[in-house]
């Protein structure tokens, strides 16, 4: 299942709403994981089952969607939240996930 | 909380195996979690490697499947990679991963919650 995340970049500013895309190739029901990754760190989990919370992840991040659309919003903007977010899809073997989404100031 | 640790050479030879061990510690790798490990290419994005279970279950990346094996060794709380036949495309950061589980009704949903900081390897001669 490829996964195909838009945009690719993004520039944005603290404070800014952001919405991130990931469309799954094929129907994945809400089989989808989001991650943020920081330059030389492992990928931090935010958001699991496309619309669950991780705990002790800040409630600015949301996901939501199911099927083949998924959307990831942060709704403002921290310095802390520029990095790298991912979404991996759980359906089917193999596990893939998206090519990702950076956010730069 | 469980915490993982991965390490092994730095650099591996072309055509030799890349072997790598992840040490899980302030958890059980005999819990009912899988175990996985992801890859990721410079400047490139991740790559689901493979996964496996205390009961030595696995699933491959089909990319990966003729030349990977992934373990676990209970009595060490570790669990292993090995990539046989290397190219310089398999030059990576190697992270190891907990998958957690959690039941909705009758659905089940798997995640990597934990993750191990990642180390690198580059295949050079």
């Amino acid at each position: 299942i490829q996964l195909t995340q838009s945009p690719s970049f993004l520039s944005t500013s603290v404070g800014d709403r952001v919405t991130i895309t990931c469309r799954a190739s094929q129907g994945i029901a809400t089989f989808l994981a989001w991650y943020q990754q920081k330059p030389g760190k492992a990928p931090n989990l935010l958001i699991y089952a496309a619309s669950t919370l991780q705990s002790g992840v800040p409630s600015r991040f949301s996901g939501s969607g199911s099927g083949t659309e998924f959307t990831l919003t942060i709704s403002s903007l921290q310095p802390e939240d520029f990095a790298t977010y991912y979404c991996q899809q759980l359906h089917s073997y193999p596990y893939s996930f998206g090519q990702g989404t950076k956010l730069e100031i | 909380q469980v915490q993982l640790q991965e390490s092994g050479p730095g650099l591996v030879k072309p055509s030799g195996t890349l072997s790598l061990t992840c040490d899980v510690s302030g958890g059980s790798i005999s819990s009912n979690d899988w175990w996985s490990w992801v890859r990721q290419s410079p400047g490139k994005g991740l790559e689901w490697i493979g996964e496996t279970d205390q009961s030595g279950s696995t699933n491959y990346n089909p990319s990966l499947k003729s030349r990977l094996t992934i373990s676990v060794d209970k009595s060490k709380n570790q669990l292993s990679l090995k990539l046989t036949s290397v190219t310089a495309a398999d030059t990576a950061v190697y992270f190891c991963a907990r998958f957690a589980l959690t039941i909705f009704g009758d659905l089940y949903y798997y995640y990597m919650d934990v993750w191990g900081k990642g180390i690198t390897v580059t295949v050079s001669s």
